[in-house]
């Protein structure tokens, strides 16, 4: 069946770096947009990173711009997430999301079908 | 950035009660929205996307409507599964992506 499974997070010291997995299997990853989404402690969720199908683009929120990077390897059916320069701020759980893009009513829609159960980052 | 704003925070509500979340958009989103699921201790799982489509394998009492700025989602008939947090998201202008800060729902 779809899945996505999170790997990689842990305890780390503010201004270290942490590297995140998500592993995907039941899809043909490469033919799908990946979204990471973070949630802190008792708080909403978080957008904090988009790539394209391919890893031709990526996107950021001003939170994590020029600390985050998000990348893919589509032979491997992995996401990661490297997480340099932590803070305090970035302690949550993070989960990785399969985004469809679907042709509907004249126009294309955006959702997340599937998400991963999350890892958790602790910067301490 | 779109701002998202759920009302209620929070909602006690009891087994078989209809139950409606409001979602409210800063500026016009069109039919760009979806709804998530959260369980305490579980990932978000999509209800209902483009503002009314229920997602497959989400049963007929979950519901969505509303347009541009304001959007409303219903639990006809709620069940004991169905206390949790529910969480609007916006994809008209992405990114960034933006949720909603979610609405707590309990058992009075």
């Amino acid at each position: 069946q779809v899945q996505l499974e999170e790997s990689g997070g842990g305890v780390v010291q503010p201004g270290g770096s942490l590297r995140l997995s998500c592993a995907a299997s039941g899809f043909t990853f490469r033919s799908y947009g990946m979204n990471w989404v973070r949630q802190a402690p008792g708080k909403g969720l978080e957008w904090v990173a988009s790539i394209w199908y391919d890893g031709s683009k990526e996107f950021y929120p001003d939170s994590v711009k020029g600390r985050f990077i998000i990348s893919r390897d589509n032979s491997k059916n992995t996401l990661y997430l490297q997480m340099n320069s932590l803070r305090a701020e970035d302690t949550a759980v993070y989960y990785c999301a399969k985004v469809v893009k679907e042709a509907f009513r004249g126009a294309y829609y955006y959702y997340m079908d599937v998400w991963g159960k999350g890892t958790t980052v602790t910067v301490s | 950035d779109i701002r998202m704003t759920q009302s209620p925070s929070s909602l006690s509500a009891s087994v078989g009660d209809r139950v409606t979340i409001t979602c409210r958009a800063s500026q016009s989103i069109g039919t760009y929205l979806n709804w998530y699921q959260q369980k305490a201790g579980n990932a978000p799982k999509l209800l209902i996307y483009a503002a009314s489509s229920l997602q497959t394998g989400v049963p007929s009492r979950f519901s969505g409507s509303g347009s541009e700025t304001e959007f409303t989602f219903t639990i006809s008939s709620l069940q004991p599964q169905d206390f949790a947090t529910y969480f609007c998201q916006q994809s008209y202008s992405t990114p960034p992506i933006t949720f909603g800060q979610g609405t707590r729902l309990d058992i009075k």
